[in-house]
């Protein structure tokens, strides 16, 4: 159980194009996910918070307006990057809190590799 | 000052060695500790979470926490080549006094092979 799918898993587009990215919970229902960007050889940076229903939640130094997060299901989260450059490719990793556990335990897809030439 | 401090390596060891993975970190309000294994180019997979201080054992991972001294470690026993991956520490920022609920802060990384 608590299993999290990301697609596309690899995307390759031109610079000024937008790319939309899907996170799914596939066997339980997420009010909270999570969206994370990883550069080579770097940790995870948490960029926002996304609760159902509601509006994200950005973490300081993550442009809103360029990273577009929709919440609009209990199952899916949807990242669009607007108008990606070059310094925008990174892998990005959402995650989905399964609740009743001692604690909210948070389960990670398996990542969008993101490449902007 | 990092949050979370972590050796990113690369740490390289025969198979069969004891591995010991460590990460440091500077906010005392963290409770729940949590090693994460990913492998290239994956996401990150839960190995194993830690309330408070104390030791957690399971299969050939043991998990310790020192509050105290701020730090914890992963020990790997029998490594194996498939334990090649990169682990990451991670902790719970506690939100509004809860300690269980809040954001994970991870730390660089410590990328570990396992060789034959």
């Amino acid at each position: 159980g608590a299993v999290v799918s990301q697609h596309p898993s690899w995307v390759i587009c031109k610079s000024g194009t937008s790319v939309k990215i899907e996170c799914r919970s596939l066997d339980f229902q997420a009010t909270t996910m999570f969206w994370y960007r990883q550069f080579p050889k770097q940790s995870l940076m948490l960029m926002a918070t996304s609760n159902e229903g509601s509006k994200a939640t950005y973490e300081q130094g993550v442009e809103k307006d360029k990273f577009l997060i929709n919440h609009a299901s209990l199952t899916l989260s949807t990242l669009t990057v607007t108008s990606a450059h070059p310094e925008d490719s990174s892998f990005y990793i959402c995650s989905a809190i399964s609740s009743g556990r001692a604690y909210n335990e948070q389960f990670f897809g398996p990542g969008t590799r993101l490449t902007v030439l | 000052q990092k949050e979370v401090e972590q050796d990113p390596g690369p740490l390289s060891v025969p198979e069969g060695a004891i591995v010991s993975l460590n990460c440091t970190y500077s906010n005392s309000a963290f409770q729940y500790f949590m090693w994460y294994r990913q492998y290239s180019r994956k996401g990150p997979e839960l190995l194993m979470y830690t309330y408070s201080s104390g030791n957690k054992e399971d299969g050939r991972f043991t998990a310790q926490v020192d509050k105290s001294s701020k730090y914890i470690s992963l020990f790997i026993r029998d490594s194996q080549p498939s334990d090649s991956a990169t682990y990451l520490c991670a902790m719970i920022r506690p939100d509004f006094g809860s300690s269980n609920t809040g954001k994970l802060i991870f730390g660089q990384g410590t990328t570990l092979q396992v060789k034959p």
